[in-house]
């Protein structure tokens, strides 16, 4: 049974890029969030996406965006790459339509940027 | 705004001995508290979780207390053993929320 999987693991963008996150949901999840997190910090919420629609945002610009596809599989775009940008973007999946259960998270992508 | 707070940032115990990690939350509306659990490197892992229905809930060598009157839970683990140095994070949401809010997580050390 795949977990949650993500690609790349590890990139390098240069300021003012443009970068692509992918993300594959575990195996019978709908529901994918997005979440960034910064060398010694918790994990920051920065959107989540069901039946292809972003549902809620976090205090993201909108040079993050992102992309849900029929098979629940995700995409997280950012513009214009910051210095700041540069931190671990973690994908977690769920079901929804249900109380909360708890995340799956993927491996992350390490991001960063020069 | 939502906010969960975590404290110790940093928690160095003995093996065998009990770790304890506490958190307190902002959002009234809470009702689902998980706690996950990070290896250096790794992907951060569901651990357990309770609802505000429950007061306490135990798996094992690790427990979770929940009171929402003070807004606060915890996250007890006895018998600590070197396997258990992670860092810990707590975190909240609710139903019908689709975020879960995360607290800043703490680096437990488990020496031998």
């Amino acid at each position: 049974d795949a977990g949650v999987t993500q690609s790349p693991t590890h990139l390098i963008k240069t300021r003012g890029q443009q970068v692509t996150l992918r993300c594959s949901p575990k195996s019978g999840h709908d529901t994918v969030s997005w979440y960034q997190q910064a060398l010694g910090q918790g994990p920051q919420f920065i959107f989540q996406y069901y039946e292809e629609e972003e549902r809620q945002r976090g205090n993201f610009p909108d040079r993050f965006s992102g992309h849900q596809f029929p098979n629940y599989s995700s995409e997280l775009n950012v513009n214009a790459l910051l210095l700041g940008d540069s931190a671990l973007y973690l994908c977690a999946s769920s079901l929804a339509g249900t109380a909360n259960y708890g995340y799956t998270f993927g491996s992350g992508t390490r991001l960063t940027v020069v | 705004g939502e906010n969960v707070e975590q404290h110790p940032s940093t928690l160095s115990v003995q093996e065998g001995d009990s770790a304890v990690i506490k958190c307190t939350y902002s959002d009234s509306a809470s009702n689902y508290f998980p706690w996950y659990k990070q290896e250096l490197g790794k992907r951060p892992q569901l651990i357990i979780d309770i609802r505000s229905n429950v007061g306490e809930k135990k798996d094992q060598r690790i427990a979770v207390t929940l009171n929402k009157t003070a807004k606060h839970f915890s996250l007890h683990i006895t018998e600590t053993q070197p396997e258990d140095s992670a860092v810990y994070f707590c975190a909240a949401s609710y139903t019908g929320g689709f975020k879960t809010i995360f607290g800043a997580g703490t680096r437990l050390f488990v020496k031998a």
